[in-house]
């Protein structure tokens, strides 16, 4: 069945450090795939979203490249800053099913 | 702009007594969704449905009912509360199959 793997943190930098989280994937067809981010006592919010194979869905400063190839989906930020401090969580969709699937999120912090 | 409502915020249950969490969207969307939030373990979907008077069973439904009366409403019944059944629960929408989720503020019930 489908499945999304990210990998496990907590994942601790300082601020203006590079942010790489990794994310991947196993799904039949041509899925849909996003990213979501999780303030403390919040619920998610739609970072970005890509739809097709090298589509680069990018706000706020986050990017991340549909890799049909590497089925990858990883989130990078050039420059974190204290404020970006959340849960991130990488979800795809498989047109006919009706359902999300998300992986078990990444917790990030920043240091000042 | 409400977006997803969700009541209550927190509750305390005693063990099989029962409740019902409520959720509402105005965002005319039809597609709806019940997840719980366990510590380091993701999202998973209890129930999901896909316009009013049609629901399906997700990844994890016993213990729990739901109904779609409107278009609006989405609301969880659990009728013998259990320990396990302690967790955050988040309601979500999106307007068509694959959009983006939009994602309530969640409740934090635990069973003791």
């Amino acid at each position: 069945g489908n499945s999304v793997t990210q990998m496990e943190g907590p994942v601790t930098l300082s601020e203006e450090a590079f942010l790489t989280i990794n994310c991947t994937y196993t799904a039949t067809g041509y899925p849909s795939l996003f990213w979501y981010v999780q303030y403390p006592g919040e619920g998610l919010q739609l970072l970005l979203k890509a739809t097709k194979a090298d589509d680069k869905g990018s706000n706020k400063g986050f990017e991340a490249t549909y890799r049909k190839e590497t089925t990858s989906f990883h989130l990078e930020k050039g420059s974190v800053q204290v404020s970006d401090s959340a849960v991130y969580f990488c979800a795809l969709f498989t047109s006919g099913t009706y359902k999300y699937i998300f992986g078990t999120g990444t917790r990030l912090k920043v240091l000042a | 702009n409400a977006g997803v409502t969700q009541t209550p915020k927190f509750r305390i249950l005693k063990i099989g007594q029962s409740m019902t969490l409520q959720c509402a969207q105005d965002m005319n969307h039809n597609y709806m969704y019940w997840y719980r939030q366990d510590p380091g373990m993701g999202l998973k979907l209890i129930y999901y449905s896909v316009g009013a008077g049609i629901t399906d069973k997700g990844e994890v439904p016993n213990g729990y009912n739901v109904s779609r009366s409107t278009t609006e409403d989405f609301p969880l019944r659990l009728e013998l509360a259990a320990p396990s059944q302690t967790s955050v629960y988040f309601c979500a929408s999106s307007s068509v199959e694959g959009q983006p989720q939009h994602f309530g503020d969640g409740t934090r019930l635990s069973i003791l």
